[in-house]
């Protein structure tokens, strides 16, 4: 089945414990990117990535990195977490051509940072 | 500055009653323009995209370039039409972005 994977979906930590979001996605995309949810905030990008080795900067890329080694998957990594990164988190991939545009995403990680 | 306004953060009507969900965006050159959708407890899909000039579960958006809009519209909501609504650009080089959302309510 084609799909985006998250891990974990849920996860509480206490400020300063690195933590890393793993997503990985089967359908051999070339764009991935990280969004965080806020209520009354929507959707806003942390980082996304045209392809392999090939990372970029959204809207809040602050307190957070990526990596993309690998065409499939494109880990969030909070080095030292604070409270402000609590938020449900969101990766997606999709191709950057032909049907370029169709998000798809995974089904969210919560984080709560104590 | 590319940017995406969707200016209502909560839109209630009655199941029945027309529904119209505003977009507004910025971009300087072609748009691409989209609508996600996240209902409860499910992952964001992908509802419609201007492009394609469909019709998806009744709902219809047509992209004016001279108001720099995308709205989405449904002339008789559903029940099942309650959920977060995003609209969102693609710029140049196919990265994605989105407004703030839309929490769509119908009412019985």
């Amino acid at each position: 089945e084609a799909q985006v994977t998250q891990n974990p979906r849920y996860l509480i930590t206490v400020t300063g414990k690195k933590l890393t979001v793993t997503c990985s996605q089967n359908m051999n995309h070339e764009y991935m990117s990280w969004y965080r949810q806020d209520p009354g905030l929507g959707l806003r990008q942390i980082y996304y990535s045209m392809n392999v080795e090939v990372t970029d900067k959204g809207d809040v890329p602050e307190g957070y990195k990526v990596s993309r080694k690998e065409k499939r998957n494109f880990p969030l990594i909070l080095e030292s977490p604070s409270p402000n990164q609590t938020s449900l988190y969101f990766c997606a991939s999709s191709l950057t051509s032909g049907r370029a545009g169709e998000l798809f995403f995974g089904e969210g990680s919560r984080l709560t940072v104590l | 500055a590319q940017r995406v306004t969707q200016p209502e953060k909560l839109l209630s009507v009655f199941k029945g009653a027309p529904v119209e969900l505003k977009c507004n965006y910025s971009y300087s050159g072609s748009p691409e323009l989209f609508w996600y959708v996240q209902y409860s407890r499910q992952r964001l899909q992908l509802l419609l995209r201007h492009i394609s000039r469909e019709s998806i579960k009744g709902f219809t958006a047509d992209l004016n370039k001279g108001e720099t809009s995308f709205h989405l519209k449904k002339p008789f909501a559903q029940e099942e039409d309650s959920a977060m609504y995003y609209c969102a650009l693609k710029r140049w080089n196919n990265d994605m972005r989105f407004g703030a959302g839309t929490r769509l309510t119908v009412k019985p």
